[in-house]
């Protein structure tokens, strides 16, 4: 079946990075653009940007800009989500989730297969 | 940015009972706009996309309606698995954003 399995749970000191993975499987890995989006503890949900799965072109909520890196590995169907300069405020849940259109990027995807989350804590 | 806003923040429904949701953009989004539902500890679950398409596999009983800046998500009959915390999202241009929720409880 399709499904997106990320990486487990992680402790960050501030100003350290994380990386978060997310595997994707039963489908064709090329032909959905992936998202991130991240839920604060009790909040709602933030969008943080896309990748696309041919040739890895981005774009990044401002929010995020200089930040985050977003990249995939076509060899082995994950996508990986990079937050630098970690602070407390980026203590959340982070999810990886599957644009419903093949070969669409922003305009008009819903989010149809969303991986099990990541808890990211950032705590001295 | 587009802004999301839901009414109500929250509400209490009883087994059975119509229930709408709304949602307004801060400009118009022609119907691109996606629900979803999140029960606690899971990952958010696609609902409704462009405004008034079912999700495969979503009962019959969601159905989402607007164009421009006002939605709504209607379930026609409550059921007890409808308990959970309702999202609307806007995917007219970037960044996508998200409604702050309407929390929904069975009395």
């Amino acid at each position: 079946q399709v499904q997106l399995v990320q990486s487990g749970a992680e402790l960050k000191k501030p100003g350290a990075s994380v990386k978060v993975s997310c595997k994707a499987s039963g489908y064709a890995f090329s032909t959905h653009y992936m998202h991130w989006v991240r839920q604060a503890p009790g909040q709602g949900l933030e969008w943080m940007g896309i990748i696309s799965p041919i040739g890895g072109g981005t774009s990044y909520a401002e929010k995020f800009q200089g930040r985050v890196t977003m990249t995939r590995d076509t060899s082995t169907s994950t996508f990986y989500m990079d937050l630098s300069s970690l602070r407390s405020e980026d203590s959340a849940v982070y999810y990886c989730a599957r644009g419903h259109l093949p070969g669409v990027a922003v305009a008009g995807a819903a989010y149809d297969i969303w991986g099990q989350g990541t808890m990211v804590t950032v705590s001295s | 940015d587009i802004q999301m806003t839901q009414s109500p923040s929250s509400l209490s429904a009883s087994v059975g009972d119509r229930v709408t949701i709304t949602c307004r953009a801060s400009q118009s989004i022609s119907s691109y706009l996606n629900w979803y539902q999140q029960k606690p500890g899971k990952a958010p679950n696609l609902l409704i996309y462009a405004a008034s398409s079912l999700q495969s596999g979503v009962p019959s009983r969601f159905s989402g309606s607007g164009s421009g800046t006002d939605f709504t998500l209607t379930i026609s009959s409550l059921q007890p698995e409808d308990s959970a915390t309702y999202y609307c999202q806007q995917s007219y241009s970037t960044p996508s954003t998200f409604g702050p929720g309407t929390k929904l409880d069975i009395k």
